[in-house]
């Protein structure tokens, strides 16, 4: 199974709103809500940020937003600071009852 | 405060092998579903296992099937990685993650495949 498609890269302004695209199939974002994000810094491991498409954890700013349309599912990241500054990540179930990971999108702070 | 740590990566030969461990603490193992995540240098995640609880049910990534074996120790708070017939294409760094939603990882260890 192919990885979920997102852009290499996405860049913003401090203060700007950017949104991150994950695109799958109907056997994975298509079909269930369970698509997660992950924040990763250099050198340090993945930090999830959003689970079931639009939950954010417990200590997860909530300038960052998920939502999902047909088998496109989106994150956004409101009030850009530096700290945002990253690789970001998207998950999603599959139909084969096993998750997969997008490409990784990595996110410059201008 | 969940921590998760990974040991045992090595640099290896191709077709040689290495047993990763996760050293789970903070949160009850016994009932949580683990998994194995990898990221070769400078590339992205690839999932690549993982075992639930109760039946202790695995799955595989088609990349290590056949080649690798996931398993637990409740008793001992553990998760492991059996990786038989290294090739270099499984040099990366290795994570332990907690649950469905991947919601805590370890630090990672490093295995290296080259002759």
């Amino acid at each position: 199974q192919s990885a979920l498609t997102q852009p290499a890269s996405v860049s913003g302004s401090p203060g700007q709103s950017i949104t991150i695209s994950c695109t799958g199939t109907s056997s994975d974002v298509g079909r269930y809500n369970y698509v997660s994000w992950y924040q990763q810094h250099p050198g340090k491991a993945p930090k999830l940020m959003i689970c079931d498409v639009t939950n954010r954890p417990s200590g997860v700013s909530n300038r960052f937003s998920g939502s999902k349309s047909g088998n496109t599912a989106s994150l956004t990241i409101s009030g850009l600071r530096t700290e945002d500054e990253a690789d970001y990540y998207c998950s999603s179930y599959t139909i084969s009852n096993t998750p997969i990971f997008g490409g990784g999108t990595k996110v410059t702070v201008l | 405060e969940v921590q998760l740590v990974e040991s045992g990566g090595d640099l290896e030969q191709p077709g040689g092998s290495l047993r990763l461990s996760c050293a789970a603490s903070g949160f009850t193992f016994s009932s949580s579903e683990m998994n194995w995540v990898r990221q070769a240098p400078g590339k992205g995640l690839e999932w690549i296992s993982y075992i639930k609880t109760g039946d202790g049910t695995t799955h595989y990534a088609d990349s290590v099937k056949g080649r690798f074996t996931i398993s637990r120790d409740n008793a001992k708070n553990s998760l492991y990685l059996q990786m038989n017939s290294l090739r270099a294409e499984d040099t990366a760094v290795y994570y332990c993650a907690r649950g469905g939603w991947f919601a805590d990882w370890g630090q990672g260890t490093l295995v290296t495949v080259s002759s």
